[in-house]
């Protein structure tokens, strides 16, 4: 069974378009996250939800914004796509926030933006 | 801002080689530390991690971390590496609810 799933795996998108990433986790956990990966692998957390809340979002362009249904689900949505936003997006899931929990990792979204 | 430095980018080694990846992160009070593993085309996989006690930990896979309070470090280690330890690995520091994680090293191992 898939723990942290992602759709979809990959997306191909123009320039102003905006697009939606999805997230589930089946693991009965409190906290998910997003997070960027970018050409050069480096990793940078954009959000994360605790129970449906909004607990951290960094310097991330309001033309970003996540949604979180429910405790299982936080989706991503982009407006108005850059080319600079091309990048490997992936989702996390964590039992509670803090520390003490590692984070378990979808399979990525890899977004390019023409 | 917290930092989290990998100095090695990119690593090239030969199989039953020694590895060690440096890690060292900037924050001076209570931290969390994690290595994490990404196999190509995979998602990130946890390795180790160290909360407390005993600084020396044991991960999957014949990893293990050292973590050197003195000198901010989480280095990780492996006595003999395989060709199936190519992969990215990630250093990460998380303190209170920040997350940081490094900017990863490349590792390659040549049969």
């Amino acid at each position: 069974d898939t723990a942290v799933s992602q759709t979809p795996k990959y997306l191909v998108t123009q320039m102003g378009n905006d697009k939606s990433i999805k997230c589930e986790q089946n693991l009965g956990h409190d906290t998910m996250y997003w997070y960027k990966q970018d050409s050069k692998k480096f990793l940078k957390i954009m959000f994360s939800y605790n129970n449906k809340e909004l607990i951290i979002n960094e310097t991330v362009p309001n033309r970003f914004s996540p949604k979180s249904p429910d405790k299982a689900h936080l989706n991503l949505h982009i407006n108005s796509l850059e080319l600079g936003d091309s990048a490997v997006y992936f989702c996390a899931s964590s039992q509670t926030s803090g520390g003490y929990n590692e984070q378990f990792f979808g399979p990525g979204t890899r977004l390019t933006v023409l | 801002a917290q930092s989290v430095s990998q100095h090695n980018h990119h690593v090239i080694l030969s199989e039953a080689a020694s590895l060690e990846l440096g890690c060292n992160y900037s924050y001076g009070g209570t931290v969390n530390l994690f290595w994490y593993v990404q196999y190509p085309g995979q998602h990130l996989q946890l390795l180790l991690k160290y909360f407390s006690g005993d600084p020396l930990v044991k991960g999957i896979k014949g990893f293990e971390a050292e973590f050197i309070k003195s000198k901010f470090s989480f280095n990780l280690r492996k006595p003999s590496v395989q060709w199936s330890d190519t992969a990215e690995y990630f250093c990460a520091v998380i303190t209170g609810n920040q997350f940081y994680f490094g900017t990863g090293t490349s590792l390659t191992v040549i049969p």
